[in-house]
């Protein structure tokens, strides 16, 4: 099984709202990620836990706070952000952070900042 | 560091009709390639990936790809499309000794016309 789920699918809220999106797998994978995808373009690199540290922030604006709480979950917190963060937020896992190891992605959870 | 190119925005191409999407890249050392496909508001499925051994790789739906070291590409090959297979097809790269990070090519709108 290479599942990844991901919630909520669809997420509104406004400027000064706090929310939450969540990202699980049961493959026993250590590597977890969170990608922004905007339409028709590919996915841009966020965050990657390695053995539920974080290995990699991509310059990420303080208004995007992951979370890492066991191997299974991975969360986003989102506080404060701006139209522009609008996009799909695909999660994603692999067996470990090597680089010949798979990246299986989620569903992906469409967020719209109003 | 590592980089794809997908030189085509939009493949089209008959029901029936081999398909094939091209994909170059650039990276120092060993590569490790993977094929992605992304259906509309779904996340990334797998394909398939080319680690090392055989140049050609075969993946899920009927899809294979050939390595090509000399011309240092990997073009994703299907010998009858299908409708089904219209979506959007994407191509990574990470290197052996690289910098951890997946690094996407634009992508292809690939649409099979019935």
């Amino acid at each position: 099984d290479t599942e990844v789920t991901q919630t909520p699918k669809h997420l509104v809220m406004g400027m000064t709202n706090k929310k939450s999106l969540k990202c699980e797998q049961h493959m026993g994978h250590r590597a977890m990620y969170w990608y922004k995808q905007k339409a028709k373009k590919p996915p841009e690199l966020m965050f990657v836990y390695s053995y539920e540290k974080l290995s990699i922030n991509e310059s990420v604006p303080s208004r995007f706070s992951p979370e890492c709480p066991n191997s299974s979950l991975l969360n986003l917190h989102l506080h404060a952000l701006q139209p522009e963060d609008s996009a799909l937020y695909l999660c994603a896992s692999s067996q470990d952070s090597r680089n010949q190891e798979t990246q299986y992605f989620g569903p992906g959870t469409r967020l719209l900042v109003l | 560091a590592q980089s794809v190119a997908q030189p085509e925005d939009q493949v089209n191409v008959a029901e029936g009709n081999p398909l094939t999407v091209k994909c170059t890249y650039s990276v120092s050392g060993n590569p490790y390639l993977f094929w992605y496909v992304q259906y509309p508001n779904r996340g990334l499925q797998f394909l398939l990936k080319y680690i090392t051994g055989d140049n050609l790789v075969k993946g899920s739906y009927g899809f294979e790809a050939e390595f090509n070291k000399s011309q240092t590409s990997f073009h994703l090959k299907k010998p009858s499309a299908l409708v089904s297979d219209s979506a959007l097809y994407f191509c990574a790269v990470r290197a052996l000794y690289g910098n951890n990070r997946l690094a996407f090519g634009k992508g292809n709108q690939v649409v099979v016309i019935p």
